[in-house]
């Protein structure tokens, strides 16, 4: 069966931290990669999508991942964290099927 | 464009009782899958729904079953309710076929067994 991995459950930076998740999935076929975020008390929003192409993407505010298939991983990064950063982060993989696989999320708290 | 909209919010329920989750997806989108999430298990897949077929179930016990109505609307039931069945239930709504699509998600029912 397929699975995502991701290795950091909680992470904990001051604002203006570089930050980096990781993603890593078991599936030896083509996949779609997503990172998903969930603010306090909000619904599960789209950071970024890769479906295919340039395997390094830019989502919104200012948040990155890069797709690196010979690692099957698929880790965000963003170089300089923000207070309103804090929220619950999942990694997403779907082959072809529609149904996605997700990881059990890392939880970021930023420093004031 | 409306979002995916999820009733009732919140839901307080005694075990061994039954419960009717709804979720109305976006306007034109005929994929609606329907997640599990809870602290440190993350999000765990219960089934999905197109044109009203399930086409994807999760391992989940039968307890849990749904259904899509005609105009992508779907029901989750889950009956014999358990204390292990508290958690906050997500639906997700995609556009078509599955390829090269992203999910939209709703905000959850909250569910609660006592």
């Amino acid at each position: 069966a397929q699975s995502v991995s991701q290795h950091n459950h909680h992470v904990i930076l001051s604002e203006a931290a570089s930050l980096e998740l990781g993603c890593n999935y078991s599936y030896g076929g083509t996949v779609n990669l997503f990172w998903y975020v969930q603010y306090p008390g909000q619904h599960l929003q789209l950071l970024l999508k890769y479906f295919s192409g340039d395997p390094l993407v830019k989502g919104i505010k200012g948040f990155e991942a890069e797709f690196i298939k010979s690692k099957f991983s698929f880790n965000l990064r963003k170089p300089s964290v923000q207070w309103s950063d804090t929220a619950e982060y999942f990694c997403a993989v779907t082959p072809p099927g529609n149904q996605f696989y997700f990881g059990t999320g890392t939880s970021l708290t930023v420093i004031p | 464009k409306a979002g995916v909209t999820q009733t009732p919010r919140y839901l307080i329920k005694t075990r061994g009782q039954q419960v009717t989750l709804s979720c109305s997806p976006i306007s034109g989108h005929r994929s609606v899958s329907w997640y599990q999430q809870t602290p440190g298990q993350g999000l765990q897949f219960l089934f999905e729904y197109f044109s009203e077929t399930q086409r994807n179930k999760g391992n989940f016990p039968g307890r849990f079953s749904g259904r899509q109505f005609s105009n992508s609307r779907s029901e989750m039931n889950v009956s014999t309710l358990e204390l292990g069945d508290s958690a906050l239930y997500l639906c997700a709504s995609s556009p078509a076929n599955g390829v090269n699509t992203e999910a939209f998600f709703g905000q959850g029912t909250r569910l609660t067994v006592v």
